[in-house]
């Protein structure tokens, strides 16, 4: 099973500035992963699929970049509705699609 | 496109319950669909993965044997079977459609079940 490793854990930020969040696979993964946003209550929302690809409807406020085991998710000028939980997925080796265990964005 | 979770409720410990989801706005028969569970408080597990036609359903090794994934394409549904419920089964079950090789695109709200005596 690929594990995948997010950090940090926490990461508060101002509105307007700018958040990198991490993901870490415990083997290659080619570009296969994809990221979501969660709000308390709400289900999940795709964000990127393919590494770097925005999903329908997604700002262009939010990229993501990476292949082979390291990827980050960058969101820039972050706004009030940015203020969320993140998970990454992979999906390159499945069963099982395995997620990690989420960054959550919080205002600084 | 709109996933209606529906089926959750308070069951006990070695109980069974059998979750839906009805999905409308798509042609549900063209696409994969998976189950998806939270924990309250904790990340996002993947539960099951059943292809379009139903050729072909993957589980995660924890839950292999006592959940099972179907769907009725004539009715736009999708379901999963829960027998023998253990406590840390308690999560919010999401279903979700498949896109591409392995993500999700879109999600229903979500149906709570809880394992408790």
């Amino acid at each position: 099973e690929i594990v995948m490793t997010q950090s940090p854990a926490t990461l508060s930020v101002s509105p307007g500035e700018r958040a990198t969040l991490s993901c870490r696979a415990s083997q290659s993964v080619s570009n296969n992963v994809a990221w979501y946003q969660q709000k308390p209550g709400r289900a999940p929302r795709l964000l990127i699929y393919g590494a770097s690809t925005r999903a329908t409807g997604v700002s262009g406020r939010f990229s993501g970049s990476g292949s082979g085991a390291e990827f980050t998710l960058t969101i820039s000028s972050l706004q009030s509705e940015d203020f969320a939980v993140y998970f990454c997925q992979q999906y390159n080796t499945w069963p099982p699609i395995t997620f990690g265990h989420g960054t959550r964005l919080e205002i600084k | 496109v709109q996933l209606v979770e529906s089926g959750g409720g308070l069951v006990k410990p070695g109980g069974s319950l059998r979750l839906s989801c009805v999905a409308y706005g798509f042609t549900f028969s063209s696409y994969r669909m998976n189950w998806v569970r939270q924990a309250p408080g904790k990340g996002l597990e993947w539960v099951a993965s059943i292809s379009s036609s139903s050729s072909s359903m993957s589980y995660a090794d924890s839950l292999k044997g006592r959940f099972t994934i179907s769907r009725d394409n004539a009715k736009n549904s999708l379901y999963l079977q829960m027998k023998s419920l253990r406590a840390e089964d308690t999560a919010v079950y999401f279903c979700a459609r498949g896109q591409g090789g392995g993500t999700s695109d879109y999600w229903g709200q979500g149906t709570l079940v809880t394992v408790s005596s």
